[in-house]
């Protein structure tokens, strides 16, 4: 089955940048989104279509791809920006895939 | 706005059945696939099943093939997972969530519900 590997945990000073990678078997032919998740909420959808950010979510909230590769970017990271972000994919086999998830410390 | 509401969930027995719910408002519920997403507490979140708009076509995470059912009931604005054969690893709270559009490929999930919390355990 398809897998999606992010690292566990990425930690980043106030106002610095943080990047979460996602890696898969050929991702970049498919289309990954990411999601937010806080303590105790439900998920919330931050990026879609790679590079695509929903209405109401902040501009520091960029995605990109490359290769394998697909990438968060938390551009000037606010406190208000800890949680776990999970990035998802389309599988061939029309399931669905979640990555392992990465908590973001902001220290 | 779009609100989704899970019900259904609680303590069950392994090898038994449950019937979760998903009551969808303040959108065109026949003009969107849903999803069933789950988390055990405290781990990552697990796709577990898709349907289409018109319910013409439905998908499964393996784990849960030949086990569940996703359905839904355009005229009540409901989504269904019917959950058999229960094992102690489908411990999760589980969310609804919407497509944002029919629910093929390359969808995304852009609303989902507060979830509810099924256990299984004798």
């Amino acid at each position: 089955s398809y897998e999606l590997t992010q690292p566990p945990s990425v930690s980043v000073s106030p106002g610095q940048t943080a990047s979460i990678p996602c890696s898969g078997d050929k991702l970049g032919d498919r289309y990954a989104c990411w999601y937010q998740q806080k303590p105790g909420q439900s998920p919330v959808l931050v990026i879609h279509h790679d590079t695509k950010r929903p209405s109401g979510i902040p501009e520091r909230f960029s995605g990109s791809t490359s290769g394998n590769t697909a990438t968060l970017t938390i551009s000037g990271t606010q406190a208000m920006d800890e949680a776990d972000y999970y990035c998802q994919a389309w599988d061939s086999n029309n399931q669905r895939v979640f990555g392992t998830g990465t908590e973001v410390t902001v220290l | 706005q779009v609100q989704l509401v899970e019900s259904g969930g609680g303590v069950v027995q392994p090898g038994r059945s449950l019937r979760l719910s998903c009551a969808a408002s303040g959108f065109t519920f026949s003009s969107y696939g849903m999803h069933w997403v789950r988390q055990v507490p405290g781990k990552g979140l697990e796709w577990v099943a898709v349907i289409w708009d018109d319910g013409r076509n439905e998908y499964y995470t393996d784990s849960v093939k030949g086990r569940f059912t996703i359905s839904r009931d355009n005229s009540k604005n409901t989504l269904y997972l019917h959950m058999n054969s229960l094992r102690a690893e489908d411990t999760a709270l589980y969310y609804c969530a919407r497509s944002h559009e029919y629910g093929g490929q390359w969808d995304y999930l852009d609303y989902w519900g507060q979830g509810t919390l099924v256990t299984v355990s004798s």
